[in-house]
C-alpha cells in the first residue's frame, strides 16, 4: 500500500530538549516537505526536498532542520523547541513538484 | 506578494443540494492550483488538481473545479452533497512550476441532513 509514515503521532515536551519527527514514504517520491498546520493560519510549508541531499526553506523554517540522505526518509529536527512550535506537522510527498501530494497521519507536538 | 485566498470559513449546506468551496489567488505566471480534503484526525487527501488544458477538471468523490483565468479563481463544486462531504477543505496554489506551494487556510464544510 502506497503510503507515508510519521513517527510518533503524538508527544508532548519540554522546552529545549532535541526531538526528531520521522517521516518516510515507500512510492519512490522524488519531492518530500514538512508542512505545519495551526489553527486560523492553515498550512504552512516548513522545508521541502527536490531530491537526496537537496533541501530548500520553505515558509516558516526558522527552528526547524530537515535532511535527506535516503530518497525514502525525510526527518524533521527541532534542536530546542519552543512552545511556538506547538502545532500539528504533516509530512507528505509527490512524483515531483505538480504531482500530487501524499499525505502522512500528522505528527501533534506539544511544547512546555 | 503572491497568495491565496478561501473567502469563507465554513460553509452550511443540505444534504442533496449543490455545493461550492470557494478559492481566488493572486499570483503572477501560470498557476498550478490543487484542492485537497481533510477528514477529522487524518492528514490531507488529494481531490483534483489544474495544470494546463481543460478548465474544468473533475476529481475524486464526484468534485469538480473550474479555473477561471481572468476571475482569478479556482472553486471547488460538487453537483449534490452528501453528509459524508462534511470536512475541512484547503485550495493550493503554485504559482509557477519551480516556486513554492502555497496553501489557502482552508473552508469547512458542513453538510446537513
Amino acid at each position: 500500500e502506497a503510503q507515508v509514515t510519521q513517527n510518533p503521532r503524538y508527544l508532548i515536551t519540554v522546552t529545549g530538549k532535541k526531538l526528531t519527527v520521522t517521516c518516510s514514504q515507500n512510492m519512490n517520491h522524488e519531492y518530500m516537505s514538512w508542512y505545519r498546520q495551526d489553527p486560523g493560519l492553515g498550512l504552512r510549508q516548513i522545508y521541502y526536498s527536490m531530491n537526496v541531499e537537496v533541501t530548500d526553506k520553505g515558509d516558516v523554517p526558522e527552528g526547524y532542520k530537515v535532511s535527506r540522505k535516503e530518497k525514502r526518509n525525510f526527518p524533521l529536527i527541532l534542536e530546542s523547541p519552543s512552545p511556538n512550535q506547538t502545532s500539528l506537522y504533516f509530512c507528505a510527498s509527490s512524483q515531483g513538484r505538480l504531482g500530487e501530494q501524499y499525505f502522512g497521519p500528522g505528527t501533534r507536538l506539544t511544547v512546555t | 506578494a503572491q497568495s491565496v485566498a478561501q473567502p469563507e470559513d465554513q460553509v452550511n449546506v443540505a444534504e442533496g443540494n449543490p455545493l461550492t468551496v470557494k478559492c481566488t489567488y493572486s499570483v503572477s505566471g501560470n498557476p498550478y492550483l490543487f484542492w485537497y480534503v481533510q477528514y477529522p484526525n487524518r492528514g490531507l487527501q488529494f481531490l483534483l488538481k489544474y495544470i494546463t488544458g481543460d478548465n474544468l477538471v473533475k476529481g475524486s468523490y464526484g468534485f469538480e473545479a473550474e479555473f477561471n483565468k481572468s476571475q482569478t479563481s479556482f472553486h471547488l463544486k460538487k453537483p449534490s452533497a452528501l453528509v459524508s462531504d462534511s470536512a475541512l477543505y484547503f485550495c493550493a496554489v503554485r504559482p509557477n512550476r519551480d516556486d513554492k506551494i502555497i496553501f489557502g487556510k482552508g473552508t469547512r464544510l458542513h453538510i446537513l441532513p
